[in-house]
Protein backbone atom coordinates (compact mmCIF):
# COMPACT_ATOMS: atom_id res chain seq x y z
CA UNK A 1 0.00 0.00 0.00
CA UNK A 2 1.89 2.93 -1.04
CA UNK A 3 -0.12 5.40 0.19
CA UNK A 4 0.03 8.64 -1.85
CA UNK A 5 2.89 9.23 -4.57
CA UNK A 6 3.86 12.13 -6.42
CA UNK A 7 6.24 12.58 -9.49
CA UNK A 8 8.75 13.65 -10.11
CA UNK A 9 10.39 14.27 -6.30
CA UNK A 10 12.93 16.94 -8.11
CA UNK A 11 12.87 19.45 -11.15
CA UNK A 12 14.23 22.60 -12.40
CA UNK A 13 12.81 24.62 -15.11
CA UNK A 14 13.46 27.34 -17.48
CA UNK A 15 11.23 30.48 -17.39
CA UNK A 16 7.95 29.78 -19.72
CA UNK A 17 9.09 25.98 -20.15
CA UNK A 18 5.65 23.67 -18.92
CA UNK A 19 5.20 20.84 -17.03
CA UNK A 20 3.07 17.85 -15.66
CA UNK A 21 3.10 16.77 -12.16
CA UNK A 22 1.43 13.30 -11.17
CA UNK A 23 -0.15 12.57 -7.87
CA UNK A 24 -1.50 8.65 -7.48
CA UNK A 25 -3.18 7.22 -4.74
CA UNK A 26 -3.93 3.83 -4.00
CA UNK A 27 -6.60 4.25 -1.23
CA UNK A 28 -9.44 5.13 -3.22
CA UNK A 29 -10.15 8.32 -1.78
CA UNK A 30 -12.95 10.37 -3.70
CA UNK A 31 -10.94 13.56 -2.58
CA UNK A 32 -7.62 15.22 -3.98
CA UNK A 33 -5.79 17.83 -3.14
CA UNK A 34 -3.15 20.24 -4.82
CA UNK A 35 -0.98 22.47 -2.40
CA UNK A 36 1.96 24.57 -2.78
CA UNK A 37 4.41 25.51 0.43
CA UNK A 38 6.44 28.37 0.62
CA UNK A 39 8.64 30.09 3.30
CA UNK A 40 6.32 31.91 5.92
CA UNK A 41 3.65 31.01 4.04
CA UNK A 42 2.23 27.89 5.44
CA UNK A 43 0.35 25.26 2.43
CA UNK A 44 -1.69 27.16 -0.05
CA UNK A 45 -4.71 25.40 -2.03
CA UNK A 46 -4.05 25.52 -5.54
CA UNK A 47 -6.90 23.33 -7.15
CA UNK A 48 -8.79 20.06 -5.72
CA UNK A 49 -11.54 17.75 -6.99
CA UNK A 50 -13.81 15.77 -4.95
CA UNK A 51 -14.75 13.16 -7.47
CA UNK A 52 -13.35 11.58 -11.00
CA UNK A 53 -13.85 13.94 -13.60
CA UNK A 54 -14.33 17.15 -11.45
CA UNK A 55 -11.92 20.11 -10.51
CA UNK A 56 -12.28 23.22 -8.38
CA UNK A 57 -10.46 26.18 -7.68
CA UNK A 58 -8.29 26.74 -4.35
CA UNK A 59 -6.92 29.82 -3.10
CA UNK A 60 -3.76 30.51 -5.50
CA UNK A 61 -4.95 28.61 -9.12
CA UNK A 62 -3.57 31.19 -11.20
CA UNK A 63 -0.85 29.48 -13.84
CA UNK A 64 -1.88 26.22 -13.15
CA UNK A 65 -4.43 23.78 -14.48
CA UNK A 66 -5.38 20.23 -13.30
CA UNK A 67 -6.97 17.24 -14.59
CA UNK A 68 -8.78 14.14 -12.94
CA UNK A 69 -9.37 11.66 -15.77
CA UNK A 70 -9.24 8.69 -13.30
CA UNK A 71 -9.70 8.52 -9.65
CA UNK A 72 -6.77 7.42 -8.69
CA UNK A 73 -4.66 10.38 -10.47
CA UNK A 74 -4.79 14.34 -9.95
CA UNK A 75 -2.56 15.33 -13.18
CA UNK A 76 -1.01 19.59 -12.13
CA UNK A 77 0.02 21.03 -15.06
CA UNK A 78 2.03 24.87 -15.47
CA UNK A 79 1.85 25.79 -18.92
CA UNK A 80 4.19 28.61 -18.68
CA UNK A 81 6.27 28.50 -15.71
CA UNK A 82 7.53 31.46 -13.79
CA UNK A 83 10.11 31.90 -11.11
CA UNK A 84 6.84 33.02 -8.64
CA UNK A 85 6.10 29.29 -9.15
CA UNK A 86 9.26 27.61 -7.41
CA UNK A 87 8.23 26.05 -4.67
CA UNK A 88 7.08 22.61 -3.09
CA UNK A 89 4.32 21.10 -4.16
CA UNK A 90 2.20 18.75 -2.11
CA UNK A 91 -0.56 16.30 -3.00
CA UNK A 92 -3.27 14.93 -0.64
CA UNK A 93 -5.91 12.85 -0.57
CA UNK A 94 -9.10 11.90 1.54
CA UNK A 95 -12.43 10.23 2.00
CA UNK A 96 -15.65 12.26 1.25
CA UNK A 97 -16.96 11.17 4.63
CA UNK A 98 -13.84 12.59 6.35
CA UNK A 99 -12.42 15.60 4.22
CA UNK A 100 -10.56 17.31 6.40
CA UNK A 101 -8.15 14.11 7.48
CA UNK A 102 -5.87 14.39 4.39
CA UNK A 103 -3.07 11.85 3.82
CA UNK A 104 -0.23 13.55 2.05
CA UNK A 105 2.33 12.84 -0.46
CA UNK A 106 6.06 13.37 -0.01
CA UNK A 107 6.17 16.53 -2.23
CA UNK A 108 7.87 18.32 -5.27
CA UNK A 109 10.52 20.29 -5.29
CA UNK A 110 10.20 22.79 -8.13
CA UNK A 111 12.64 25.53 -9.30
CA UNK A 112 11.93 27.72 -11.98
CA UNK A 113 14.88 29.73 -13.18
CA UNK B 1 -6.11 38.22 4.03
CA UNK B 2 -3.86 34.68 6.91
CA UNK B 3 -7.46 33.63 8.11
CA UNK B 4 -5.49 31.23 10.31
CA UNK B 5 -2.35 32.46 11.86
CA UNK B 6 0.65 31.19 14.18
CA UNK B 7 2.51 33.97 14.88
CA UNK B 8 5.35 32.05 16.51
CA UNK B 9 7.80 30.49 13.68
CA UNK B 10 10.00 28.79 15.69
CA UNK B 11 9.69 27.33 19.26
CA UNK B 12 12.47 25.16 21.42
CA UNK B 13 11.63 23.24 24.59
CA UNK B 14 13.70 20.93 26.44
CA UNK B 15 12.74 17.33 26.57
CA UNK B 16 10.18 15.93 29.18
CA UNK B 17 8.80 19.42 29.60
CA UNK B 18 5.06 20.97 28.17
CA UNK B 19 5.09 22.04 24.23
CA UNK B 20 2.55 24.84 23.75
CA UNK B 21 1.74 25.65 19.97
CA UNK B 22 -0.49 28.61 19.40
CA UNK B 23 -2.89 29.39 16.26
CA UNK B 24 -5.71 32.37 16.01
CA UNK B 25 -8.15 32.51 13.07
CA UNK B 26 -10.25 35.39 12.06
CA UNK B 27 -13.22 33.50 10.25
CA UNK B 28 -16.37 33.02 12.67
CA UNK B 29 -17.97 30.44 10.33
CA UNK B 30 -14.53 27.92 11.40
CA UNK B 31 -16.31 25.22 13.21
CA UNK B 32 -13.61 22.54 13.29
CA UNK B 33 -9.61 22.71 13.42
CA UNK B 34 -7.02 20.37 12.84
CA UNK B 35 -3.25 20.18 13.56
CA UNK B 36 -0.68 18.52 11.02
CA UNK B 37 2.57 17.07 12.05
CA UNK B 38 5.62 17.59 9.23
CA UNK B 39 9.20 16.44 8.96
CA UNK B 40 11.33 17.47 6.73
CA UNK B 41 11.49 15.76 3.11
CA UNK B 42 8.39 14.58 4.24
CA UNK B 43 4.59 15.69 3.79
CA UNK B 44 2.37 16.62 6.60
CA UNK B 45 0.46 13.98 8.67
CA UNK B 46 -2.50 14.46 10.84
CA UNK B 47 -2.26 14.84 14.45
CA UNK B 48 -5.55 15.83 16.08
CA UNK B 49 -8.63 17.55 15.57
CA UNK B 50 -11.42 19.25 17.43
CA UNK B 51 -14.94 20.23 16.84
CA UNK B 52 -16.25 23.66 17.84
CA UNK B 53 -19.11 22.04 19.83
CA UNK B 54 -15.97 20.95 22.33
CA UNK B 55 -13.32 22.65 24.24
CA UNK B 56 -10.81 19.85 24.41
CA UNK B 57 -9.95 16.97 23.12
CA UNK B 58 -6.88 14.66 23.91
CA UNK B 59 -5.00 12.10 21.79
CA UNK B 60 -2.05 10.43 24.60
CA UNK B 61 0.18 12.96 24.79
CA UNK B 62 -1.34 15.06 22.84
CA UNK B 63 -3.97 18.05 23.62
CA UNK B 64 -6.04 20.62 21.44
CA UNK B 65 -7.44 23.31 23.14
CA UNK B 66 -10.50 25.77 21.60
CA UNK B 67 -11.39 29.07 23.12
CA UNK B 68 -13.84 29.68 20.34
CA UNK B 69 -14.47 33.55 22.31
CA UNK B 70 -10.84 34.17 21.31
CA UNK B 71 -10.67 32.51 18.03
CA UNK B 72 -7.65 30.73 19.77
CA UNK B 73 -6.47 27.05 19.73
CA UNK B 74 -3.42 25.56 21.24
CA UNK B 75 -1.46 22.33 21.26
CA UNK B 76 0.00 20.95 24.05
CA UNK B 77 2.22 18.09 24.09
CA UNK B 78 3.55 16.82 27.64
CA UNK B 79 6.19 15.00 27.89
CA UNK B 80 8.01 16.15 25.02
CA UNK B 81 10.08 13.83 23.43
CA UNK B 82 12.75 14.35 20.59
CA UNK B 83 10.84 12.91 17.80
CA UNK B 84 8.14 15.31 18.36
CA UNK B 85 11.21 17.74 16.73
CA UNK B 86 8.59 18.96 13.59
CA UNK B 87 6.96 22.23 11.70
CA UNK B 88 3.33 22.36 13.06
CA UNK B 89 0.27 23.59 11.26
CA UNK B 90 -2.46 24.34 12.74
CA UNK B 91 -5.72 24.03 9.85
CA UNK B 92 -9.43 25.35 9.93
CA UNK B 93 -12.25 24.54 7.92
CA UNK B 94 -16.37 25.28 7.96
CA UNK B 95 -18.19 22.49 8.46
CA UNK B 96 -19.87 21.05 5.22
CA UNK B 97 -16.83 22.59 3.17
CA UNK B 98 -14.70 20.44 0.88
CA UNK B 99 -11.17 22.29 2.17
CA UNK B 100 -8.95 23.14 4.85
CA UNK B 101 -7.15 26.70 5.28
CA UNK B 102 -3.88 26.48 6.62
CA UNK B 103 -1.72 28.82 9.64
CA UNK B 104 1.83 29.09 8.32
CA UNK B 105 3.53 26.90 10.55
CA UNK B 106 5.39 26.52 14.20
CA UNK B 107 9.04 24.91 13.97
CA UNK B 108 9.30 22.49 17.03
CA UNK B 109 12.60 21.90 18.52
CA UNK B 110 12.65 19.54 21.35
CA UNK B 111 15.99 19.73 23.23
CA UNK B 112 17.96 16.47 24.88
Amino acid sequence: NAGVTQTPKFRVLKTGQSMTLLCAQDMNHEYMYWYRQDPGMGLRLIHYSVGEGTTAKGEVPDGYNVSRLKKQNFLLGLESAAPSQTSVYFCASSYSGSPYEQYFGPGTRLTVT
Amino acid sequence: DQQVKQNSPSLSVQEGRISILNCDYTNSMFDYFLWYKKYPAEGPTFLISISSIKDKNEDGRFTVFLNKSAKHLSLHIVPSQPGDSAVYFCAATPRGAQKLVFGQGTRLTINP
